[in-house]
């Protein structure tokens, strides 16, 4: 069974940094590209970034040269280094996993709270 | 940068009624990396289609996709009582490789 478990939310002032965590299990990780998608309070999903086997990412132009994704294949773990937050980075983060474009496993998600 | 417009916003339906969502993109996208999801409060989002008409595992027949190039289509036949959630379209492009969602519809 896929497992994806987030970690690493919580509250942070504006401007702070803060690194989520997605361990995985049931799957051969490794050969998977692995992705954030995030939902502000009362918004819809906005993909964050995703991360190829190869171990390339990219990311969106709202989050772009702020945040940095990154993948240790050999713990089975993604990770999200995420700098300079704002308000408007206020959201449940998933972690999930792409195939063929689509993200058919979830996470239950981790929340980042950016606040004064 | 593919903008999804999902239309309508919200939905009134009742249960055993047919629901018909459409996602309309701001260009022409592989219809490979078309998919539409379903959210519930509380819950993780849940993969329905793929590939525009392919049924994720477990996801009954009752739920079909359908469209190419700018416009497609979800249709629910006979809405069941946990069918009521936010459904999204979603889009992935590989040059540059990125992904966008649609706003949602709510169906209620």
């Amino acid at each position: 069974e896929v497992q994806l478990l987030e970690s690493g939310g919580g509250l942070v002032q504006p401007g702070g940094s803060l690194r989520l965590s997605c361990a995985a299990s049931g799957f051969d990780f490794r050969r998977y590209t692995m992705g954030w998608v995030r939902q502000a309070p009362g918004t819809g999903l906005e993909w964050v970034s995703a991360i190829f086997s190869s171990g390339s990412p990219h990311y969106s132009d709202s989050v772009r040269d702020r945040f940095t994704l990154s993948r240790d294949n050999s713990k089975n773990t993604l990770y999200l280094q995420m700098t300079s937050l704002t308000a408007g980075d206020t959201a449940l983060y998933y972690c999930a996993r792409r195939v063929e474009g689509a993200f058919d496993n979830w996470g239950q998600g981790t929340l980042v709270t950016v606040s004064s | 940068e593919v903008v999804l417009t999902q239309s309508p916003d919200s939905l009134s339906l009742s249960p055993g009624e047919r629901a018909t969502l459409s996602c309309r993109a701001s260009q022409t996208i592989d219809s490979r990396y078309f998919a539409w999801y379903q959210h519930k409060p509380g819950q993780a989002p849940r993969l329905l289609i793929s590939s525009t008409s392919t049924r994720a595992t477990g996801i009954p027949d009752r739920f079909s996709g359908s469209g190419s190039g700018t416009d497609f289509t979800l249709t629910i036949n006979r809405l069941g009582p946990e069918d009521f959630a936010t459904y999204y379209c979603q889009q992935y492009t590989d040059s540059p490789p990125g992904c966008t969602f649609g706003q949602g519809t709510k169906l209620e």
